[in-house]
């Protein structure tokens, strides 16, 4: 079975710019959650997708903005690209949300860099 | 808010001993934790998760310790191999979201 899949791995934009990246969860995954993951913060949670829904929001400006689509593939935007934006962004599906089982499979993650 | 943080940035321990990687919580109504580990260039992945009604929880070569009354987490790697080189992070449930450590790298001496 394939592995969660994020697409660009890299990617290189400039302040003021915006950037779409794209998640795949697992085959069947129906929960999709995106993670930021800065040297300085470490892993932080952006949102969670389920059924094309926003579930739960981390603490992040309202530049950050994700969807969900009907086959469970999920997109996060950031809209004007600030330096501190730079990180790892990670996905990580699971079957269902929650349900007491949080074994979330995490992709490799795209690594913006904003210059 | 609450957090959850790790004791040590870096641990270095010899090839072939065990491991003991330290987590400490603040949110005492926490019921769910899990430990992960990254490697370079990948993503975190699932290593063992326990529950708030149980103290302890054995996987492959891995035990997850959990004390409430001071609300630390450990996990313990037995016989730990250069390819257990990594960071580890704890993270613990709160209303429905991940919450992670900063983490720890373990770095194995052969």
């Amino acid at each position: 079975k394939a592995g969660v899949t994020q697409t660009p791995r890299y990617l290189i934009k400039t302040r003021g710019q915006q950037v779409t990246l794209s998640c795949s969860p697992i085959s069947g995954h129906r929960s999709v959650s995106w993670y930021q993951q800065t040297p300085g913060q470490g892993l932080q949670f952006l949102f969670e997708y389920f059924s094309e829904t926003q579930r739960n929001k981390g603490n992040f400006p309202g530049r950050f903005s994700g969807r969900q689509f009907s086959n469970s593939r999920s997109e996060m935007n950031v809209s004007t690209l600030e330096l501190g934006d730079s990180a790892l962004y990670l996905c990580a599906s699971s079957l269902v949300p929650g349900q007491g089982n949080y074994e979330q499979y995490f992709g490799p993650g795209t690594r913006l860099t904003v210059t | 808010g609450e957090s959850v943080g790790l004791h040590l940035p870096t641990l270095s321990v010899q090839e072939g001993d065990n491991s003991i990687i330290n987590c400490a919580y603040s949110n005492s109504a926490s019921d769910y934790f899990i430990w992960y580990k990254q490697e370079s260039g990948k993503g975190p992945q699932f290593i063992i998760d326990i529950r708030s009604n149980m103290d302890k929880r054995q996987g492959q070569r891995v035990t997850v310790l959990l004390n409430k009354t001071v609300k630390h987490l450990s996990l313990q790697i037995a016989a730990t191999q250069p390819g257990d080189s990594a960071v580890y992070f704890c993270a613990e449930v709160d209303t429905g979201k991940l919450i992670f450590g900063q983490g720890t790298t373990l770095q194995v001496k052969p």
